[in-house]
């Protein structure tokens, strides 16, 4: 069974960081990509960061470019996503989200439960 | 960007009845769209990719068309389980984009 379990959600002040994890297991980690997606209370779904299987290749949002950066760790089966600089209006549940294939113009399959990342002053 | 417009943005409905939503792609992205479920509190579930290919366990009163820009999500036969909010989305191009959401609430 396929899993995916965020972690390291919390309250932090605008300007300061955060580093989400994923940890997945139920599948060949190292051969999916993988990415972040956010939903801000109330509000709708919207990508933040896609990462191919080798982390060869990366692509942001442009409201997180330069202060978001995704990561992953094949050996330890997990994604990462590091965030500086933040704003109130990132405040959001974060999602990972495994795609079908080895890259990222692909289609999600699954979705973590998600992490609550929450800015304000 | 592509711009994914949804409607309704909700309706209401009754168990048994058949609902159809729409989506529409700004420019033309093949049969690149997937639709996704999300109930209150929860993550969102992968119903549909391909625009038309039920993910495995989707039951077969849902379905999808279209390609190009118009592409609708059909539920045959409205259960309980099924209220909820759906998105549609498009992986053709980046950015990833995703529709406003369709509420869909008991009548």
């Amino acid at each position: 069974e396929v899993q995916l379990l965020e972690s390291g959600g919390g309250s932090v002040q605008p300007g300061g960081s955060l580093r989400l994890s994923c940890a997945a297991s139920g599948f060949t980690f190292g051969n999916h990509a993988m990415s972040w997606v956010r939903q801000a209370p109330g509000k709708g779904l919207e990508w933040v960061s896609s990462i191919n299987y080798n982390a060869g290749s990366r692509n942001y949002a442009d409201s997180v470019k330069g202060r978001f950066t995704i990561s992953r760790d094949n050996s330890k089966n997990t994604l990462f996503l590091q965030m500086n600089s933040l704003r109130v209006e990132d405040t959001a549940v974060y999602y990972c989200a495994k795609f079908e294939s080895s890259g990222y113009y692909s289609k999600f399959d699954y979705w973590g439960q998600g992490a609550l990342v929450s800015v304000s002053s | 960007d592509i711009q994914m417009t949804q409607s309704p943005s909700s309706l209401s409905a009754s168990v048994g009845d058949r609902v159809t939503i729409t989506c529409r792609a700004s420019q033309g992205i093949s049969t690149h769209l997937a639709w996704f479920q999300q109930k209150p509190g929860k993550a969102p579930k992968s119903l549909i990719y391909d625009a038309t290919n039920l993910q495995t366990g989707v039951p077969s009163n849902f379905s999808g068309s279209g390609s190009g820009t118009d592409f609708s999500l059909t539920i045959s036969s409205l259960q309980p389980g099924d209220f909820a909010t759906y998105y549609c989305q498009q992986y053709n191009n980046y950015p990833l984009t995703f529709g406003g959401g369709t509420k869909v609430e008991i009548k």
